[in-house]
């Protein structure tokens, strides 16, 4: 069972341009998150979606946008990137209880 | 205030000692509370979970909850170099999880 899948695994991206973080589970979970983990700071929520055709705002989510048109996929994109969104940024899952599944991660450098 | 607050470490213990993680948290109707391991490059993985008050057992590790003083704690018995790794502690107040920053345990051979 793959679980969840994040790509690219890393990507170096140049101030101002666009890029869409893929992430796609095959365990059928209703809901999916966006974090960004950054050294003394933690794992923080940039977006979140409960269900397929619904969103919400995290705790970060300027600079952020994200669509849910399916269960098994939740793209997170940067429609002009600036360096402070350099991060890594781990998208999970969990089936409707309290129990996330994280993807292994894209290591994002904004340049 | 952070809503999830964590000694950054780093914890060191020799092998074979008892590893204590400590978690304070802000939300007094924060129900749920979660221990995550990540090792160095690598993705948070559940190691507990625990929604009532005291303590919750499996296998090495033991999680301690007290709701009246907010904390949440991860005790590590027979530390083995392999538990060394950031450990996080996660709540949820509501309909969104709050992370700490994490603690750095190191397990001295």
């Amino acid at each position: 069972t793959a679980g969840i899948t994040q790509a690219p695994t890393s990507q170096i991206l140049a101030a101002g341009r666009s890029m869409t973080l893929r992430c796609t589970q095959d365990m059928r979970h209703n809901a999916m998150y966006w974090y960004r983990q950054d050294l003394g700071l933690g794992l923080r929520l940039i977006h979140y979606s409960n269900t397929a055709g619904t969103t919400g705002k995290g705790e970060v989510p300027d600079g952020y946008s994200v669509s849910r048109a399916n269960t098994d996929d939740f793209p997170l994109t940067l429609a002009s990137a600036v360096p402070s969104q350099t991060s890594v940024y781990f998208c999970a899952s969990s089936d409707g209880g309290d129990i996330q599944y994280f993807g292994a991660g894209t290591r994002l450098s904004v340049l | 205030q952070k809503e999830v607050e964590q000694n950054s470490g780093p914890l060191s213990v020799p092998e074979g000692a008892i590893a204590s993680l400590n978690c304070t948290y802000s939300d007094r109707g924060s129900q749920s509370f979660f221990w995550y391991r990540q090792y160095s490059g690598k993705s948070p993985e559940l190691i507990m979970f625990i929604y009532s008050n005291g303590d919750k057992e499996d296998g090495r590790f033991t999680a301690q909850l007290n709701k009246a003083s907010q904390y949440v704690s991860l005790l590590i018995r027979d530390s083995q170099p392999s538990d060394s790794a950031t450990y996080l502690c996660a709540v949820l107040p509501g309909n969104q999880f709050y992370f700490g920053t994490g603690t750095s345990l190191t397990v001295i051979p």
